[in-house]
């Protein structure tokens, strides 16, 4: 399956500022999904992009996706103490629908 | 609705021991998953499966078995139980349809 690199692995911001974290893959990717996990949950899924350079919003949310399919961003604007989690990267990839997931990104956001 | 059921939501094995974890989604999705989290290390694949009676192994599928016998189910299987087992397993679901995967409450195993 396809491999995707995440940065940062921790972000600690406070609250109010900005956060964004960045996936990154060697090959170029059919689609990249965005996951949220709260402290002690399971992953929620956000959103999926397909398109070369989408952009999509949810609220405060802003995700992108490169023009070469190659890298995506999650960015969020003037956190709140309720975006405390960790955001994963996933692609799926293959005829099976393997789901890959990047390592994460660890948000704390202090009051 | 209830999406993906797992059971248990604990359990605590003793080094050698099997057991098997299960997982129901009631979504008629096609494809299935096993994660298992460990801290930093995020979501690993064990095993996948795209459709009844198919399965494919993850990253990290040694010491595990799945079986996929209907499409609402997808069970993972520790035959003999070891420390490194010791994780936090999630199941998941996802349709054909490009939308993203429902995830179970997840089962936290220790391995004593």
């Amino acid at each position: 399956g396809q491999q995707v690199m995440q940065i940062p692995q921790y972000q600690h911001v406070q609250e109010g500022e900005d956060f964004t974290t960045y996936c990154n893959s060697s090959t170029t990717l059919s689609n990249i999904q965005w996951y949220k996990q709260r402290p002690g949950g399971h992953p929620v899924f956000l959103i999926q992009l397909v398109k070369s350079g989408e952009v999509k919003k949810q609220k405060r949310l802003t995700f992108q996706f490169g023009e070469a399919k190659k890298n995506s961003s999650l960015h969020i604007t003037a956190t709140q103490t309720t975006d405390v989690g960790t955001y994963f990267c996933a692609v799926v990839s293959g005829s099976a629908r393997q789901l890959t997931f990047g390592s994460g990104t660890q948000l704390t956001v202090l009051p | 609705n209830a999406g993906v059921t797992q059971t248990p939501k604990f359990q605590v094995l003793k080094t050698g021991q099997s057991m098997t974890l299960q997982c129901a989604q009631d979504m008629n999705h096609n494809s299935m998953y096993w994660y298992r989290q460990d801290p930093g290390m995020g979501l690993r694949l064990i095993y996948y499966s795209a459709s009844e009676g198919t399965t494919d192994k993850g990253e990290v599928p040694n010491g595990y078995n799945v079986s996929r016998l209907n499409k609402r189910e997808f069970s993972l299987r520790l035959e003999s139980a070891a420390p490194s087992q010791t994780s936090v397993y999630f199941c998941a679901s996802i349709s054909g349809q490009p939308f993203g995967a429902f995830f179970g409450q997840g089962t936290r195993l220790t391995v004593v």
